[in-house]
Order: C-alpha cells, then sequence, then structure tokens
C-alpha cells in the first residue's frame, strides 16, 4: 500500500490565520488524493476531493493543491469552527490514509 | 438525504466473530462502491476493505485479508463485513462510507455513518 505522511501532526492558530498542512505520498498517486475533517466523537467529513475540488457545502476558505507525491491543504482564515483533525487520503491504488493533522486554537 | 446507520458491534473475545451491518438509504445502493473505514480509540483512520457496486470486486487491507469479508444486498440496500478470528488490534469504530461511483476507481467517500464500536477483549 501507498505510504502517507501529515506535516506537522498538530498545530495551534488564532482565529483569522492562514493554516497549511502538507501530505506527501510515497509514489506518485496523480491526482487522487482527498482531504477530510473529523471532530471529536463525530465521523470524517469530505473536504476537497482529487487535490482541488470543494465538496459541495464546503465553505471557500478551505483549498487545496498539488501534483503526484505532495499536496498542500490550506484554510485561508480559520474559524472556532474549524478545530479538528485533518486527514489526507489517496485512492490511487487501494486506500490509505495520513496519520492526521489536529488543529488546535492558540 | 443519504442516511448510513451501522449496526453489529459490541463486545467479543478474541478469535471471535462478529459481523456487521449498514443500512443504507437516500441514494441508489447498487450504483455505487462502499467501504468500510476502521478507527482504534485515539488513533487515526485505517481503510479496511471496499466493494464494487454490483459486488464483483472486493478489497482488503493487508492487516485483515483472509480474516475478514465484505458482501452487499442491493435488493436489501445494505452493506455487510464478516469479521473472523478477532485480535485485540481489531478494537475500533467501524465506519461504513460511500464512494462517488459503481467503481473501486472512486473511493473518495463523500457519506459516511456514525460508526460501531468493536471491542475484542476477554
Amino acid at each position: 500500500d501507498i505510504q502517507m505522511t501529515q506535516s506537522p501532526s498538530s498545530l495551534s492558530a488564532s482565529v483569522g490565520d492562514r493554516v497549511t498542512i502538507t501530505c506527501q505520498a510515497r509514489q506518485d498517486v496523480s491526482n487522487h488524493l482527498n482531504w477530510y475533517q473529523q471532530k471529536p466523537g463525530r465521523a470524517p467529513k469530505l473536504l476537497i476531493y482529487d487535490v482541488s475540488n470543494l465538496q459541495t457545502g464546503v465553505p471557500s476558505r478551505f483549498s487545496g493543491s498539488g501534483s503526484g507525491t505532495d499536496f498542500t491543504f490550506t484554510i485561508s482564515s480559520l474559524q472556532p469552527e474549524d478545530i479538528a483533525t485533518y486527514y489526507c487520503q489517496q485512492y490511487d491504488d487501494l486506500v490509505s490514509f495520513g496519520p492526521g493533522t489536529k488543529v488546535h486554537l492558540k | 438525504e443519504v442516511q448510513l446507520l451501522e449496526s453489529g458491534g459490541g463486545l467479543i473475545q478474541p478469535g471471535g466473530s462478529l459481523r456487521l451491518s449498514c443500512a443504507a438509504s437516500g441514494f441508489t445502493f447498487g450504483s455505487f462502491a462502499m467501504s468500510w473505514v476502521r478507527q482504534a480509540p485515539g488513533q487515526g483512520l485505517e481503510w479496511v476493505s471496499a466493494i464494487s457496486g454490483s459486488g464483483g470486486h472486493t478489497f482488503y487491507a493487508a492487516s485483515v485479508k483472509g480474516r475478514f469479508s465484505i458482501s452487499r444486498d442491493n435488493s436489501q440496500n445494505t452493506l455487510y463485513l464478516q469479521m473472523n478470528s478477532l485480535r485485540a488490534g481489531d478494537t475500533a469504530t467501524y465506519y461504513c462510507a460511500k464512494g462517488t461511483c459503481t467503481s473501486t476507481a472512486c473511493l473518495n467517500f463523500d457519506q459516511w455513518g456514525q460508526g460501531t464500536l468493536v471491542t475484542v477483549s476477554s
């Protein structure tokens, strides 16, 4: 399976800050890369699919970019409701998830 | 409205078997690939298994291959996960998740159930 890494593993930011999370795949996953948000006690929620496409209903402050093995997820202006853990996921070769990035409020 | 409702979790002894179910509604069930994803307490997400819309293609994570079996009944809009030879390491919340097309080539999970907890312990 394709190993995924994310950095940082956790971060603290203030409301209004720009937050960036990176995800790296051990091998090329083309554009088969998604981002999920998970709040405590809740199921994950798809935010971004195929690198940069915003899922319906997801606020435009969320965005994604990248290609091949290196990907970036950005929250342009952090809101209190964005406090969660974020996971990248590849589906180019079966499925694997990154280890997650926990976003805290400073 | 799409709904996915898992059931069948519980406490089971090591070596035991359990069958999870996921009842789907609000979409044409047989037109979409489905998966099981699990999450151990306090840990990240781990993909377990996937099945195509027709049920003709199935895939498994190495950690469960040979022990778990995914299936679906499109007439009953239900997804299943048969889990045998359970180990302590299988303890997790198990989520069913919907893909975005019939093939297992599009495993973007756009809908998730609320999860069912499986605890493997003596």
